[in-house]
């Protein structure tokens, strides 16, 4: 299994700024994940960050609003760039297991943006 | 239309109660299935996870997938309070977890 830690668990921020949330993982792990989830809708995934190269995003999302940063295979960096209040959400780091078959998933922070 | 169409809920049983939860999906290419549990404040948790249709035990939860029909289900017998979350069911059509579509979760309260 794995240990998944997030910072901040929570956060309200005003808009026109940035938040970089952070992803710690317990273990070494290749591809990790940032997922977006809005109040009564289903997870969304936002981009794969993959240690030593660019972070490859969904459609809908780009680099220059959710930059990515992946400088091991424990830790991950989300920013939320230049917010507004659609940016409310619950943002959640996962990773996936060495068999591919078992994702887990941070507890998540909480961001509200005013 | 959603790639996956999961019971909005919310429900309420009382304790002891089976529970079914389903969830519909429009994806042919989807071979994968999870169901997780996410209890408030906290990141979803893997519960079930299958790739063939048919029935999988694991104690007291089963899923059920069928595929001809695309349609899948979690039964939970003998539910607890503990039960109460949200249910989350997730597909995917390669053995890459992390690419999983999810439904919208369907919130269960038990009910002592």
């Amino acid at each position: 299994s794995a240990v998944i830690s997030q910072k901040p668990s929570r956060d309200i921020c005003q808009r026109g700024t940035s938040l970089t949330i952070q992803c710690q993982v317990d273990s070494q792990v290749t591809m990790m994940f940032w997922y977006r989830q809005q109040p009564g809708q289903s997870l969304t995934l936002i981009a794969t960050a993959n240690q030593g190269s660019e972070a490859t995003y969904e459609s809908g999302f780009v680099i220059d609003k959710f930059p990515i940063s992946r400088p091991n295979l424990t830790f991950s960096t989300l920013t939320v760039s230049n917010m507004s209040p659609e940016d409310s959400s619950i943002y959640l780091c996962s990773v996936i297991d060495r068999t591919q078959e078992t994702q887990y998933f941070g507890p998540g922070t909480r961001l509200l943006v005013l | 239309q959603k790639e996956v169409e999961q019971d909005p809920g919310p429900l309420s049983v009382p304790e002891g109660a089976i529970v079914s939860l389903n969830c519909t999906y429009s994806n042919s290419a989807f071979q994968y299935f999870m169901w997780y549990r996410q209890y408030s404040r906290k990141g979803p948790e893997l519960l079930m996870y299958t790739y063939s249709s048919g029935n999988k035990e694991d104690g007291r939860f089963t899923a059920q997938v069928d595929k001809s029909s695309k349609y899948i289900s979690l039964f939970i017998r003998d539910s607890q309070p503990s039960d109460s979350a949200t249910y989350l069911c997730a597909m995917s059509a390669n053995t890459n977890a992390g690419k999983s579509t999810f439904g919208d979760g369907t919130t269960l309260t038990v009910k002592p």
